[in-house]
């Protein structure tokens, strides 16, 4: 079965610092991979998405992703996170063609706490 | 803009009562799709929906069911709540493999 892993439950930066989220994805195939977001009591919201061609991705608030296949990675960036970054952040998988009916795997969410 | 919406944010519910999550989109979008979501856990698919009366199980389809008698519509029943369904519930819409649209979630508490 697929599967999508954050390995870091928790992340602190100071503001105007760089920020590199984690996900890796086991599955056979490239599948679409996406990044949302979630602000405190809110739903989420999609940052990126990757389904073919150029493998880094621009999405929005300045968020980029790229994606490696050798190293079944889709990794979240930000040059410089502002307070307002502060969230939860959730890496997903969806399994494309046959009956997948765009299920969403997602990993356990990185939650992203910004220092001013 | 792509709006889905929940008919409740906040709902407390005594164990054995039967509750219903009511979840509607305006854009005619074939695919629904709830969850629940715990800390710790990420989002949990329950039950899912292809189209008008289609249903499909989840990964954690014990204790819901589900109905959708029109395109823009899909509710959750907890048929006899119980207090380990205490959870946030999550409803989301999408046109085939593309990005779900998510609503704002229901925080569900059983006592």
């Amino acid at each position: 079965a697929q599967s999508v892993t954050q390995p870091d439950i928790h992340i602190t930066v100071s503001e105007g610092a760089s920020l590199e989220l984690r996900c890796n994805y086991s599955y056979g195939a490239t599948p679409y991979l996406f990044w949302y977001v979630q602000s405190p009591g809110q739903g989420l919201q999609l940052l990126l998405k990757y389904f073919s061609g150029d493998t880094l991705v621009q999405g929005i608030k300045g968020f980029e992703a790229e994606f490696k296949r050798s190293q079944s990675s889709f990794n979240l960036r930000k040059p410089s996170v502002h307070w307002s970054d502060a969230a939860e952040y959730f890496c997903a998988v969806v399994l494309t063609g046959g009956t997948s009916y765009g299920k969403l795997t997602f990993g356990q969410g990185t939650i992203l706490t910004v220092h001013p | 803009d792509v709006k889905v919406t929940q008919s409740s944010r906040y709902l407390v519910k005594r164990t054995g009562e039967k509750v219903f999550l009511e979840c509607v989109q305006d854009m005619d979008h074939e695919n629904m799709f709830w969850y629940r979501q715990d800390p710790g856990l990420g989002l949990r698919l329950i039950y899912f929906s292809y189209d008008v009366k289609m249903k499909e199980k989840g990964d954690i389809p014990e204790g819901y069911s589900v109905s959708r008698e029109k395109k823009e519509r899909f509710s959750l029943i907890l048929e006899s709540a119980s207090t380990n369904q205490t959870s946030m519930y999550l409803c989301a819409s999408s046109l085939m493999a593309d990005e779900q649209f998510f609503g704002p979630g229901t925080r569900l508490t059983v006592l």
